[in-house]
């Protein structure tokens, strides 16, 4: 069983939805929490970054944490299609930089 | 900022030949890492250095990979001899970390697209 699982998708909607994406984790000890949006042939780039439980809104992205249950969430309100492109959730530990990253869930927004 | 540059970009190569990855982190950063992307595995951290020193290679495969950073500015990643499963995009991505504390946002190249014949 992988560290971090993410359903890989693809998530198609129409323009307008809410995106609803979600992650689920097994080592307790994560603590740090982020979603990477990456676009097709490009690298990765932050989105969002929350530190243990709780909620964080940037625009129109939400990050939640449960970490009661391993599980964190993403969601796009409003959704346009220039926000297609693939989600990564990645964990980390209390200290150091190595992250632990999510498949990714590939995300279709439709005109 | 020119951000994070990998070259090349795409690379077709034959089982066996050697392959040499080159990655131009961020001025300033002091944490480089190593990444290998594929659709089965997804992102798989490699190798990352600190201050041009490796801190953890667990994730290198086998000893047909290895690393360096010579110096700050420039890293490489060779895989000798290279085989089919090798095929991957792979990713460099830098930070400026800090001396402790919460991990830092890592900026990424536009990767290193590889495939072994």
């Amino acid at each position: 069983q992988k560290e971090v699982e993410q359903d890989p998708g693809p998530l198609s909607v129409p323009e307008g939805a809410i995106v609803s994406l979600n992650c689920t984790y097994s080592n307790s000890a994560f603590q740090y929490f982020m979603w990477y949006r990456q676009y097709s042939r490009k690298g990765p780039e932050l989105l969002m970054y929350t530190y243990s439980s709780g909620n964080k809104e940037d625009g129109r992205f939400t990050a939640q944490v449960d970490k009661s249950s391993k599980y964190i969430s993403l969601f796009i309100r409003d959704s346009q299609p220039s926000d297609s492109a693939t989600y990564l959730c990645a964990m980390a530990q209390a200290a150091g930089n190595k992250l632990t990253f999510g498949g990714g869930t590939r995300v279709l927004v439709k005109p | 900022d020119a951000g994070v540059i990998q070259s090349p970009r795409h690379e077709v190569t034959e089982m066996g030949q050697e392959v040499t990855l080159r990655c131009k982190p961020i001025s300033g950063h002091n944490s480089l890492f190593w990444y290998r992307q594929t659709m089965m595995r997804g992102l798989e951290l490699l190798i990352y250095f600190n201050n041009n020193v490796p801190i953890d290679d667990s994730g290198m495969p086998e000893d047909r990979f290895s690393a360096k950073m010579p110096n700050a500015s420039f890293s490489t990643l060779k895989i000798q001899p290279s085989e089919p499963r090798d095929s991957a995009v792979y990713f460099c991505a830098s930070s400026l970390m800090g001396t402790s504390g919460p991990p830092r946002e890592l900026f990424f190249g536009e990767g290193s697209r590889l495939t072994v014949l």
